[in-house]
């Protein structure tokens, strides 16, 4: 199984362009999250949904939206770059409808520099 | 809000020996969730441990184990007989317990970059 996708591996973008990061799981899992992991700082949360047609603010969502108009997919958009968020970004899915705890899984990352 | 913190930034041992990576945390929560994470150079997250707040055991995992002090707000990863292949980022996290229908938001530390030397 796949598991999780994201689309592109990579990319350099101009300042002030736009940019979809997209984000695709086959877990049919109902939550599905976006972080971005710096140096010095770990991972942090930007957005997160619970479940189609939901979503929710994360730690550090200004700059950055997102929609989930179905299950599988979860695109993080970037209406005007700005070299602050030159970062490595990660998507990730869980069965938070599950009885008990459910692991987090999560794709293998987009890398984006915006110059 | 929860934080976490990883004081140590890098750590390097020889093959073989035991090491021990540090996280402490911080939480008004009496129940929760802590976990380890791993990220190796091809960038992918890996759950290596998980340790339910409510457990007063320690959890295992093959040559992976933690001390977890509650009242310390300690959480330390221990592991045994290290090998090559755990050269890797090493991330600790938090989460406040499972909510029905709620999203499951981790709160990860700055990461320990792990080095095992031949």
């Amino acid at each position: 199984t796949a598991g999780i996708t994201q689309a592109p591996t990579s990319q350099i973008l101009a300042a002030g362009r736009s940019m979809t990061l997209r984000c695709t799981q086959d877990m049919r899992h109902n939550a599905m999250y976006w972080y971005r992991q710096d140096l010095g700082l770990g991972l942090r949360l930007i957005h997160y949904s619970n479940t189609a047609g939901t979503t929710g603010k994360g730690e550090v969502p200004d700059g950055y939206s997102v929609s989930r108009a179905n299950t599988d997919d979860f695109p993080l958009t970037l209406a005007s770059a700005v070299p602050s968020q030159t970062s490595v970004y990660f998507c990730a899915s869980s069965d938070s409808l599950a009885a008990s705890w459910d692991e987090q899984f999560f794709g293998p990352g987009t890398r984006l520099t915006v110059l | 809000a929860q934080t976490v913190t990883q004081s140590q930034p890098e750590m390097s041992v020889q093959e073989a020996e035991t090491v021990t990576l540090s996280c402490t945390y911080d939480t008004s929560e009496s129940n929760y969730y802590l976990f380890w994470y791993k990220q190796p150079p091809s960038r992918q997250m890996i759950l290596v441990i998980r340790q339910e707040a409510y457990k007063q055991q320690n959890a295992t995992e093959n040559r992976f184990s933690v001390n977890f002090q509650k009242a310390a707000k300690s959480f330390s990863l221990k592991i045994s007989d290290s090998q090559l292949g755990d050269t890797a980022m090493y991330f600790c996290a938090f989460m406040n317990t499972f909510t029905i229908q709620g999203a499951q938001k981790l709160v990860f530390g700055q990461g320990t970059r792990l080095t095992i030397n031949p």
